[in-house]
């Protein structure tokens, strides 16, 4: 069963805009993990965020972790077309055991120029 | 630098066909997965393993078979395809830092296949 669901499904923002992208889960969890996957490529890890953390930043990426209400969001500063591409989150449950990661249905995030 | 590689990129099959679909990584990582990814569901897995002679089912193990006689490869096996198998499969591998915390996940670029 999916673990995680991102919201929106779909996002379409001007270059230059930032773009903000959520995910919610339903069970502890270790810790969350963003990728991005560009049309017809692999995912891409983007950046980890443990349970005990609140906040993380990688560049123009900044995750945010709110365990009490089991969800993350995802921040795209500064949009460039370059990061159209779909997003996803994934989490492994505490009750799972380690790698067993769970995935959401992603949001497609389109930079127009 | 070669990462994770699968193989075929492109499968056609017949409904009862086998096949095998290749996924090698040359970063000596203990843990591989395979996925598959279908419109709408995201990314399920499907099996896993921790090292070699290890494996283990995932989500959505049925009709699928996989070996891990050595680090670096670990094969997905279809035994008799069917048309609900029709999808994208991405192999991932990555090193287990400490038991019980996950860690990035090195993906492939995928197998579509398509059971007619």
């Amino acid at each position: 069963s999916q673990q995680g669901e991102e919201d929106p499904q779909a996002l379409s923002i001007q270059e230059g805009e930032n773009a903000t992208m959520n995910c919610s889960y339903k069970t502890s969890i270790n810790n969350l993990q963003w990728y991005r996957q560009n049309s017809g490529r692999g995912l891409v890890h983007l950046i980890l965020i443990r349970s005990n953390e609140r906040e993380k930043h990688s560049g123009r990426l900044r995750v945010t972790l709110d365990t009490s209400k089991k969800s993350s969001s995802l921040l795209i500063t500064a949009s460039r077309a370059a990061d159209t591409a779909s997003y996803f989150c994934a989490t492994d449950a505490t009750d799972q055991g380690a790698q067993k990661l769970v995935f959401g249905q992603g949001t497609r995030l389109t930079i127009n120029p | 630098n070669a990462g994770v590689t699968q193989t075929p990129k492109f499968q056609v099959l017949k409904t009862g066909q086998s096949m095998t679909l290749q996924c090698a990584q040359d970063m000596n990582h203990e843990y591989m997965s395979w996925y598959r990814q279908d419109p709408g569901m995201g990314l399920r897995l499907i099996h896993y393993s921790v090292g070699a002679g290890i494996t283990d089912q995932g989500e959505v193990p049925n009709g699928y078979n996989v070996s891990r006689s050595t680090t670096e490869d670990f094969p997905l096996r279809l035994l008799s395809a069917a048309p609900s198998q029709t999808s994208v499969y991405f192999c991932a591998s990555s090193s287990i830092y400490n038991t019980g915390v996950s860690s990035p996940l090195h993906f492939g670029n995928g197998t579509r296949l398509t059971v007619t």
